[in-house]
């Protein structure tokens, strides 16, 4: 069975750094694309970072560009996202997904909480 | 980016009946739409992609349809686990982008 598990969320300050981990069971780690995928609190899914199989390559949406650094370690099987400089519009649930063929999401963890406030 | 809207935003009916949801894309996508299921305390579920598609696990209650700008989500004889919301995703150009959601309700 998949199971994806974040942790590392919680209360930051605005301009202050939190590090996400993943931790990927039940599949081959390193035959998959990884992504993260967040969502506002009552809003909608949004995706953030995905990154290669072997982490050669990595896409960011642009609103997190330079202050995001999505990360893997195949070894380990665990996916990382360093979130550097937090704006209170980083505020929300973020899942850790697979990302198939860097096309859709096919599985998901239950999401970590991150909350960005003074 | 490509702007993806759902219709209706609520959605409410009975255990039997069946429903659509819509969804609509700012530009054409081709057939690469993605159909979602969020429930609360779950992992989110991947019930569709490429518009058609049933993801492995998806009950054949489920049909997807669509191309071009316009894509349905059909869900027939619903079931009571059903209840939740959805969401679409285009899957034909970066960014990603997701629909608003539909929240389909108990009646």
């Amino acid at each position: 069975e998949v199971q994806l598990v974040e942790s590392g969320g919680g209360l930051v300050q605005p301009g202050r750094s939190l590090k996400l981990s993943c931790a990927a069971s039940g599949f081959t780690f390193s035959d998959y694309y990884m992504a993260w995928v967040r969502q506002a609190p009552t809003k909608g899914l949004e995706w953030v970072a995905s990154i290669s199989y072997d982490g050669g390559s990595t896409y960011y949406r642009d609103s997190v560009k330079g202050r995001f650094t999505i990360s893997r370690d195949n070894a380990k099987s665990s996916l990382y996202l360093q979130m550097d400089s937090l704006r209170s519009e980083d505020t929300a649930t973020y899942y850790c997904t697979t990302d198939r063929d860097y096309d859709y999401f096919d599985y998901w963890g239950q999401g970590v909480m991150v909350t960005v406030s003074s | 980016d490509v702007q993806m809207t759902q219709s209706p935003s609520n959605l409410a009916a009975s255990p039997g009946e069946s429903v659509s949801i819509n969804c609509k894309a700012s530009k054409s996508i081709s057939k690469y739409l993605a159909w979602y299921q969020q429930k609360p305390g779950k992992a989110n579920k991947l019930l569709i992609y490429s518009g058609s598609t049933l993801q492995s696990g998806t009950p054949s209650r489920f049909s997807g349809s669509g191309s071009g700008t316009d894509f349905t989500l059909t869900i027939r004889n619903l079931e009571p686990e059903d209840f939740g919301l959805y969401y679409c995703q285009q899957h034909n150009e970066y960014p990603r982008t997701f629909g608003g959601g539909t929240k389909l309700e108990l009646k």
